[in-house]
């Protein structure tokens, strides 16, 4: 069990240009979630990753944002054309096969600055 | 939909005094509730997890939480704190039967003082 791995772990960025992220999940795994977390709060779901298939898209804050799952392995979120507001970290998780009753393992996450 | 309250967002406490963090969900079916700490610019670290049986649950690091369905509560607690446990904790729920996108608090801000 390596964990969970995301790349990079700090982004700095000028508003407007397009930042993408990477998440490795633990190998077994086949949920994979993306999260934002801004100050004082818990983590905000942005969407989920079964394999390949993404279950939960509508929740993703704006067209703006995207993500993807290729091969059921790794997965990318990418936000075009970044905002001031779009400052936080990032979190990704992963949890095994079975039920809604397994835990998910976090990643250190990735933390956008927005200039 | 299901709901996660965390009462208190900070708790300030000097060093081997007891804490409890409280937690309270709203739901209308069966919960498996969950208790994560996150350390500064890190990601969340699983507690401890409450899916059945006994409703005392024990987790790392000398935390452990009781379930009470008649009051919808998952209270953290921990008779004597270090300084090492300063930290975000935060509660979740998922329903049985539903989906596997977990509901998380807001967090409690726990401060340990010498």
């Amino acid at each position: 069990d390596t964990g969970v791995s995301q790349d990079p772990r700090h982004k700095i960025t000028k508003r407007g240009q397009n930042v993408t992220f990477r998440c490795d999940p633990i190998s077994e795994h086949n949920r994979l979630y993306w999260y934002r977390q801004t100050l004082g709060q818990g983590p905000e779901f942005l969407t989920y990753f079964q394999n390949e298939a993404q279950l939960e898209k509508s929740r993703l804050l704006s067209d703006r944002f995207s993500a993807e799952r290729p091969k059921g392995s790794f997965s990318t979120l990418e936000i075009q054309r970044t905002e001031q507001g779009d400052s936080a970290m990032y979190l990704c998780a992963s949890s095994g096969t079975g039920g809604v009753n397994q835990p998910q393992h976090f990643g250190d996450g990735t933390r956008l600055s927005i200039l | 939909a299901q709901s996660v309250t965390q009462l208190d967002s900070q708790v300030p406490v000097f060093e081997e005094a007891p804490v409890e963090l409280r937690c309270n969900y709203s739901s209308s079916v069966s919960v498996y509730l969950f208790w994560y700490v996150q350390y500064p610019n890190q990601g969340l670290q699983l507690l401890l997890k409450y899916l059945s049986g006994s409703t005392l649950v024990k987790g790392i690091n000398g935390f452990e939480a009781e379930f009470n369905k008649s009051q919808t509560s998952f209270h953290l607690r921990k008779p004597s704190v270090h300084i090492s446990d300063t930290a975000e904790y935060f509660c979740a729920v998922t329903l049985s039967g539903g989906s596997y996108i977990p509901t998380f608090g807001r967090g409690t801000s726990l401060i340990v003082h010498p």
